[in-house]
């Protein structure tokens, strides 16, 4: 069974571009969580989708990032404008149930550097 | 609101040696606690979780944590670390009511030695 996929693995860009992230989450997994890492802090969560819609977005840092997940598949998350504090790494993470106690299963993450 | 520490940023042992990793949070309401492993250029992996029951939990390569809820603790420990076990270890909490966020502490760097 293939796990959590992320596309692209690394992205450079400059400050005011945009960049559009892509999680595939496992295959039948309805829920779909989007963590960030910043510059060796801690991991913070950022949205959580069940299906298309969004559970919980309490962590999206602004406006400048939207997150999609058309179909209740593949999600994408779009930084528009990039700006330099985005720089990081963001995860994707998925698992079949929305329980506080079930496991999330992590993709390897994109590098986002933004110059 | 919940949060998670870390104490170490970074744990340097020599093989074979015991290592314990520290984590401590804070919350006001019932957490879920857990430990995540990231080797290199990898995903994040569960370790090992505790939910209720048994404050002792393990894992299968003999990692074992406990809850300590009077200190607030879920330290990790390994009597014997190999090399294999070089990789960034994350303490996490999800709670009740908080869906199924996690909250991360920032990580702790183990690198063993030979």
């Amino acid at each position: 069974e293939a796990g959590v996929t992320q596309f692209p693995s690394h992205s450079v860009i400059e400050k005011g571009q945009t960049v559009t992230l892509r999680c595939d989450p496992i295959s039948g997994h309805d829920n779909l969580y989007w963590y960030r890492r910043v510059m060796g802090k801690e991991i913070k969560f950022l949205l959580h989708f069940v299906k298309e819609s969004k559970q919980d977005e309490s962590g999206m840092p602004n406006n400048r990032f939207l997150a999609e997940r058309t179909g209740g598949t593949y999600s994408t998350l779009k930084v528009q404008p990039a700006e330099l504090e985005d720089s990081g790494v963001y995860f994707c993470a998925s698992s079949q149930a929305g329980t506080y106690y079930d496991e999330q299963f992590f993709g390897p993450g994109t590098r986002l550097t933004v110059l | 609101a919940q949060s998670v520490t870390q104490l170490d940023s970074q744990v340097p042992v020599f093989e074979e040696a015991p290592v314990e990793l520290r984590c401590n949070y804070s919350s006001s309401v019932s957490v879920y606690l857990f430990w995540y492993v990231q080797y290199p250029n990898q995903g994040l992996q569960l370790l090992l979780k505790y939910l209720s029951g048994s404050t002792l939990v393990k894992s299968i390569n003999g990692f074992e944590a406990e809850f300590n809820k009077s200190q607030t603790s879920f330290h990790l420990r390994k009597p014997s670390v190999h090399i294999s076990d070089t990789a960034e270890y994350f303490c996490a909490v999800s709670f009740s009511g908080g869906y199924n966020k996690l909250i991360f502490g920032a990580g702790t760097r183990l690198a063993v030695h030979p």
